[in-house]
């Protein structure tokens, strides 16, 4: 079945401080995976994508890995500012049909 | 650059009446979908369109109807609203030719409640 889990649930984190929120994935075939950013009451915001071919990508603070092996994804958000709180969603595209994750929860406070 | 507008943003209803919900856009983009999102789960496509008069079900199309009359326009119609539909709804679009690919653009989404 396919199924894209994310950990933690939810995370709390003073600012300035980093942190690493995780996606596992059994989706296949893979065609790619997608980081969202879900700000409270808005819609989900892409922030970066990762192909089968790609280990690493970063976008400003935000750096997302891909291992297509063990099959997981972590973002890693460097020094943390108010404006990181948000739910982080991990989407992975197989060949017709897009799998969301239930996401992660992260509060980050001053 | 309004990008995908939904409205409304809340509604409450009783259970059996009927609403639309509203979704456009003005970017141009052929392909429309509409999600919807409980707490704790992931977001579920309900219907999308790839162009204007082509509509398909998506994952939970049950209790929902949606018309594509325009580029721009893309509705979501609950004919007999139940208790389980009370969820927030996500209208989206993308410019890719190829579906699910591109990014999707999302709207802020409408709370819908059925009491």
């Amino acid at each position: 079945k396919n199924q894209v889990e994310q950990s933690p649930q939810s995370l709390i984190i003073l600012e300035g401080k980093n942190c690493t929120l995780q996606c596992n994935y059994t989706v296949s075939p893979f065609s790619n995976l997608r980081w969202y950013k879900q700000d409270t009451g808005r819609g989900p915001v892409s922030l970066t994508i990762m192909t089968f071919s790609e280990n690493t990508k970063s976008n400003g603070r935000y750096t997302a890995t891909l291992d297509a092996d063990t099959k997981q994804s972590s973002l890693h958000i460097t020094a943390s500012q108010l404006s990181d709180s948000a739910s982080y969603i991990c989407v992975v595209r197989n060949t017709d049909k897009l799998i969301f994750g239930t996401g992660t929860r992260l509060q980050v406070f001053p | 650059n309004a990008g995908v507008t939904q409205t409304p943003k809340f509604r409450i209803l009783k259970i059996g009446q009927s609403m639309t919900l509203q979704c456009t856009q003005d970017m141009n983009h052929n392909y429309m979908y509409w999600y919807r999102q409980d707490p704790g789960m992931g977001l579920k496509l309900i219907y999308y369109s790839v162009g204007a008069g082509i509509t398909d079900k998506g994952e939970v199309p049950n209790g929902y109807n949606v018309s594509r009359s325009t580029t721009e326009d893309f509705p979501l119609r609950l004919e007999l609203a139940a208790p389980s539909q009370t969820s927030v709804y996500f209208c989206a679009s993308s410019p890719s030719r190829d579906l699910f690919n591109q990014p999707q653009h999302f709207g802020d989404g409408t709370r819908l409640s059925i009491l």
